[in-house]
């Protein structure tokens, strides 16, 4: 069965770095876009970075561009996300999460997701 | 862009639960809809305005015209209470999620 595992959360302080690692099984993750979002406490779901299936193409959420670097290694079935400069109001969870639709040149709707890394950034 | 929903909506048990989900012209942009539940990572139960994965009840249907999308729960059961959340792609390069909607069966 389809399976998504983050990993490497923690704490950090302020202007620190972070890498968050998801393994994913169970289908051809090479085939898939892949994304990461988060969610602060108590609060709701935010986009952070989608990747295309061949790694190709790169979005970010305007609020982590030129901070955060999402990569992935097909070879691997892993994904990852760099986070550098973190700041307080990056403290969340932070979910991996695979798009539905194969091949896809840009995200659409994400059917399988991890169950979270939680990042807390604080001094 | 904007989407836009109701902090929260409550019905009771049985009854039709409509979430709303508003933004401009979002009937030109495919809506999916995540339910989430607490300490849970989020659930596709909508894609594509009105497409069902095979693992959600027909209970879940999606509607989507002019500047307004729209969740619809038939017999609300307890286990359906959960954050609802819409989301969109921009043509600008975002994933855009809605604010999210808590459901209470009352």
């Amino acid at each position: 069965q389809v399976q998504l595992v983050e990993s490497g959360g923690g704490v950090v302080q302020p202007g620190g770095s972070l890498k968050l690692s998801c393994a994913t099984s169970g289908f051809t993750s090479s085939s898939y876009g892949m994304l990461w979002v988060r969610q602060a406490p108590g609060k709701g779901l935010e986009w952070v970075a989608f990747i295309r299936y061949d790694g190709s193409n790169k979005y970010y959420a305007e609020s982590v561009k030129g901070r955060f670097t999402i990569s992935r290694d097909n070879s691997k079935n892993t994904l990852d996300l760099q986070m550098d400069s973190l700041r307080a109001e990056d403290t969340a969870v932070y979910y991996c999460a695979k798009d539905l639709v194969p091949a896809g040149s840009r995200p659409y709707f994400f059917d399988y997701w991890g169950q979270g890394t939680l990042v807390t950034v604080s001094s | 862009y904007v989407l836009t929903q109701p902090p929260s909506v409550s019905v009771a048990p049985g009854q039709t639960a409509r979430i709303t989900c508003g933004g401009n012209n979002i009937g030109s942009k495919s809506v999916h809809w995540y339910q989430q539940k607490p300490g849970q990572a989020p659930v596709l139960v909508v894609y594509d305005d009105s497409d069902r994965p095979s693992r959600i009840p027909e209970r879940f249907s999606g509607s989507n015209s002019g500047n307004t999308a729209t969740l619809t729960i038939s017999r609300v059961e307890a286990g359906d209470e959960a954050d609802y959340y819409c989301q969109v792609w921009d043509n600008s390069g975002d994933v855009v999620f809605g604010g999210g909607t808590k459901l209470t069966a009352l």
